[in-house]
């Protein structure tokens, strides 16, 4: 079975500073693991993916996120927040195929002036 | 089609109607999931097709919801006898078929669902 934590419900930080989002995965072969974003009444839009390769992986808007398979985590960060980053992100993991994808439970963004 | 398109986008009914909440995925996409979000809430996994079956139907929360889909192709998702808790934004998702897939989904806008 595969599942994922994101730490924190909500999460505000201001505006050009540090963004940090957090995602802890449990699966039992080598995961595919993911970032979505979903703006107000919206669906969710891919941010960056972590299929095979490199560990650090860059997304839209500045977004990058590194897999660390020691920690079992796949952390987001964006160096300087903006206003428009206001949103809600969620982890997800999948081992393909024929798997279903698990998503974590979201983190809210808020981006403060 | 370019995108997966859902609809109708919003349906307010009456407490005890049925509704029918419809996806029509991207073209060649063989796997799609139906999941709810609730407002403020995050997502609920429903029901997961591979073509026209569906290996994974552990989500749907009660007999009054089903699923179909035909052709590998559009997907209907249907409640019966509706109840206020029903109330929730559906989305659809797809996704590439079998060996291509890696699990990256592309989601509709979602249904907004509101009863009375």
């Amino acid at each position: 079975a595969q599942s994922v934590t994101q730490l924190g419900s909500h999460v505000s930080v201001s505006e050009g500073a540090l963004v940090l989002l957090r995602c802890n995965y449990s699966s039992s072969v080598p995961p595919y693991l993911f970032w979505y974003v979903q703006y107000p009444n919206q669906g969710l839009q891919l941010l960056l993916k972590y299929t095979t390769g490199a560990t650090l992986v860059k997304g839209i808007n500045g977004f990058e996120a590194e897999f660390k398979k020691s920690e079992t985590s796949f952390h987001l960060t964006k160096p300087s927040a903006h206003m428009s980053d206001a949103a809600e992100y969620f982890c997800a993991v999948s081992r393909g195929g024929y798997q279903k994808v698990t998503f974590g439970t979201g983190t809210k963004l808020q981006v403060i002036p | 089609g370019a995108g997966v398109s859902q609809s109708p986008s919003n349906k307010v009914t009456e407490k005890g109607k049925d509704v029918e909440l419809r996806c029509d995925p991207i073209s060649g996409h063989t796997a799609l999931y139906w999941y709810r979000q609730r407002l403020g809430q995050g997502l609920e996994f429903l029901i997961y097709f591979q073509g026209n079956s569906a290996p994974d139907k552990s989500g749907l929360p009660s007999d009054r919801f089903s699923a179909e889909r035909t052709g590998e192709s559009v997907s209907t998702l249907t409640i019966q006898r509706t109840q206020q808790e029903d109330s929730a934004v559906y989305l659809c998702a797809s996704s590439f078929p079998g060996a291509m897939n890696t699990g990256e989904l592309f989601f509709g806008e979602g249904s907004r669902l509101t009863v009375l």
